[in-house]
């Protein structure tokens, strides 16, 4: 079974400043990982995934996730954040044929 | 990259009327098709996999009867809640896998308010 773990359900960051979102998975199987933003009342868009090769993976509007097997972990950055980055933030492991199983989301709001 | 749509984007019906979304994808073919549920600041739940020219299977928990999946072409599947109740406002989601792929792509999703 595959599984998300978010441990941040908050994180507030004034403007421009760094940003970490956590993320812990558990998989007994390849492991596919995506991180998701949704702004309010949209639906997902995809900011970034891992599949394979290389640990660094580089997204849109500047974030980057960094893919650690023996902690399984997919943490997400953005080295300055800015107030449209407001926004929940998913972090999915899975993929192909079967569906993603998603994490419990983290809000992160930005504070001018 | 590939889109998938979904209509309606919002839709308000009376308690005890049935409702129908559609997801569709656009420029590629999906067999399989997955709809999640996303209640007001939680995650999206897997509700059922969408299979085309079988049956929907269902996660734990979600009636069969009441959530009716039909996916009765390579580009169209379609979610019919029937007998809706105000418990079953939520914001709608569906998904196809990418061909060949291990990306999914989701569509806009449909936000229904049961009254």
């Amino acid at each position: 079974a595959q599984s998300v773990t978010q441990l941040d359900s908050q994180v507030p960051v004034f403007e421009e400043a760094p940003v970490e979102l956590r993320c812990n998975y558990s998989s007994s199987v390849s492991v596919y990982l995506f991180w998701y933003v949704q702004y309010p009342n949209q639906g997902l868009q995809l900011l970034l995934k891992y599949l394979s090769g290389s640990t660094l993976v580089k997204g849109i509007n500047g974030f980057e996730a960094e893919f650690n097997k023996s902690q399984t972990s997919f943490h997400l950055r953005k080295p300055s954040v800015h107030i449209s980055d407001t926004a929940e933030y998913f972090c999915a492991v899975g993929g192909g044929n079967t569906p993603l199983v998603f994490g419990k989301g983290t809000r992160l709001s930005v504070i001018a | 990259g590939a889109v998938v749509s979904q209509h309606p984007s919002r839709v308000i019906c009376k308690s005890g009327t049935s409702v129908k979304i559609e997801c569709r994808s656009l420029d590629f073919q999906a067999t399989t098709m997955f709809w999640y549920r996303q209640f007001p600041k939680q995650s999206l739940m897997l509700m059922a996999t969408s299979n085309e020219g079988s049956k929907a299977t269902y996660e734990q928990g979600v009636e069969k009867d009441k959530f009716l999946i039909n996916h009765a072409s390579l580009t169209l599947s379609t979610l019919t809640v029937t007998s809706a109740h105000p418990e079953d406002s939520s914001f709608y989601i569906c998904s196809a896998p990418a061909q060949g792929g291990y990306e999914q792509y989701f569509g806009p999703g449909t936000r229904l308010t049961v009254t």
